[in-house]
């Protein structure tokens, strides 16, 4: 049983490379995010989707674009790495879509991606 | 905006301790409310949860209480094991807004 899951686990990239965080799940589930993880300010959300061809921003977008052309694949794209990116990158799903904005129920976390960049 | 408010960390506790994580939020309307825990070199896991108020979340032995009166969501659990030395974090829904985390040691 897959659940969600993120490649690469770790990455090391230059200034202004671009990268794709890449993220699938196999348990149909409608919503999928991307959050970020940094010391002391715990997990921020940069995009979600609540279906397919559906995306929206989150709290701190800037800097990444993410696209949702099938339910299972969320990739998350860097088209200009800075070093104020290097966290660690976690996606997310959830069968809940209540709402627009979010999620009312429990998320399925990846194994998460150490992204840094020089 | 809604946001949440956990104790920081890091605790530091002898196997059999008493553990309390202080949560409070602030959010509108009525979120549901939970507890995710993040084992070394893992992705979040659920670890409890609550959709009301006065409703308690309990598992492995962690239990939560959805206070609205304090707005709180305490985590509490009456005899650490060293396997429980993680990072935990308390969330809400209304954009799944997540604390900060604490990270839990605990020593044998």
């Amino acid at each position: 049983n897959a659940g969600v899951t993120q490649t690469p686990k770790f990455q090391v990239l230059k200034t202004g490379q671009s990268m794709t965080l890449q993220c699938a799940q196999d348990m149909n589930h409608e919503y999928m995010s991307w959050y970020r993880q940094d010391p002391g300010m715990g997990l921020r959300l940069i995009h979600y989707s609540v279906g397919a061809g559906i995306t929206d921003q989150g709290e701190v977008p800037n800097g990444y674009n993410v696209s949702r052309s099938t339910t299972e694949d969320f990739p998350l794209r860097l088209l200009s790495a800075a070093p104020s990116q290097t966290s660690v990158y976690f996606c997310a799903s959830s069968q809940d879509r209540h709402a627009a904005q979010g999620v009312t129920g429990e998320l399925f976390f990846g194994e998460g991606s150490r992204l840094t960049v020089l | 905006g809604d946001s949440v408010t956990q104790m920081e960390g890091p605790v530091t506790l002898s196997e059999e301790a008493f553990l309390t994580i202080n949560c409070t939020y602030t959010a509108t309307g009525y979120p549901s409310l939970f507890w995710y825990v993040q084992y070394p070199g893992e992705g979040l896991q659920l670890l409890l949860k609550a959709t009301k108020a006065d409703d308690k979340g309990s598992n492995k032995g962690f239990e939560a209480t959805y206070r609205k009166e304090t707005t709180s969501f305490h985590l509490e659990k009456g005899s650490v094991q060293v396997s429980d030395s993680a990072v935990y974090f308390c969330a809400l829904t209304n954009d799944m807004r997540f604390g900060a985390g604490t990270r839990l040691t605990v020593k044998p």
